[in-house]
């Protein structure tokens, strides 16, 4: 299994582009969430899907949209970029349910100039 | 609000036990205490989770105190490997998917 992949590892971006972070994980989980990581913080949920067809919104959505359209992709797409999505983005897939943990993804830095 | 209170961070020497405290005065009933660390540059990685009862698995073991209000992430012999930060989260699933909210965690640092 490769587990939970990401691409691209970095990207840079001016202000207003618009870019897909890839998301994809080989396991089967139904569930799959997106997070940003700021400088000497912890992660903060951006969105999150329990399955094929559904997503919802977490701490921070706004900015960012995602669909879900198969099991294994989770897509994280930035509209319009700004300065303050500079960030590390880490993606997450678990099987749904109490117990399970969740499998993170080596994460894409992004900086907005 | 991650709900959950940590030391910004801990020292250890190579090969000693190290004990992460976690605060989580208003847990409730249903709410189930995770543990994940992140190595420097890499995403997050589970370590261990319980609900009421301590729990051991290979990396680690979970000392959950008999009111609930706090626990302890046991590392028995710490590794240089094991420097990370070490985030302490409050999961409640509701009967859905439980999202995790993490704080800044606990800087671990170990000394050979």
């Amino acid at each position: 299994n490769a587990g939970v992949t990401q691409t691209p590892k970095f990207q840079v971006l001016k202000t207003g582009q618009s870019m897909t972070l890839q998301c994809a994980q080989d396991m089967n989980h139904e569930y799959m969430s997106w997070y940003r990581q700021d400088p000497g913080m912890g992660l903060r949920l951006i969105h999150y899907s329990v399955g094929a067809g559904i997503t919802d919104q977490g701490e921070v959505p706004n900015g960012y949209n995602v669909s879900r359209s198969t099991t294994e992709d989770f897509p994280l797409r930035l509209l319009s970029a700004a300065p303050s999505q500079t960030s590390v983005y880490f993606c997450a897939s678990s099987y749904l349910g109490q117990g399970y943990e969740q499998y993170f993804g080596p994460g894409t830095r992004l900086t907005v100039t | 609000d991650a709900k959950t209170t940590q030391p910004n961070s801990m020292e250890s020497n190579e090969e000693e036990p190290v004990h992460l405290p976690c605060n989580h005065s208003t847990i409730s009933g249903t709410d189930y205490i995770h543990w994940y660390r992140q190595l420097p540059s890499q995403g997050p990685e589970y370590v261990i989770h319980g609900l009421t009862s301590n729990v051991n698995n290979r990396m680690a073991s979970l000392a959950i105190a008999e009111d609930r209000k706090s626990s302890t992430l046991i590392l028995h012999r710490a590794t240089l490997r094991d420097a990370a930060v070490y985030y302490c989260i409050r999961l409640n699933y509701g009967g859905s998917q439980g999202n995790l909210i993490f704080g800044k965690g606990t800087k671990l640092s170990v000394k050979p």
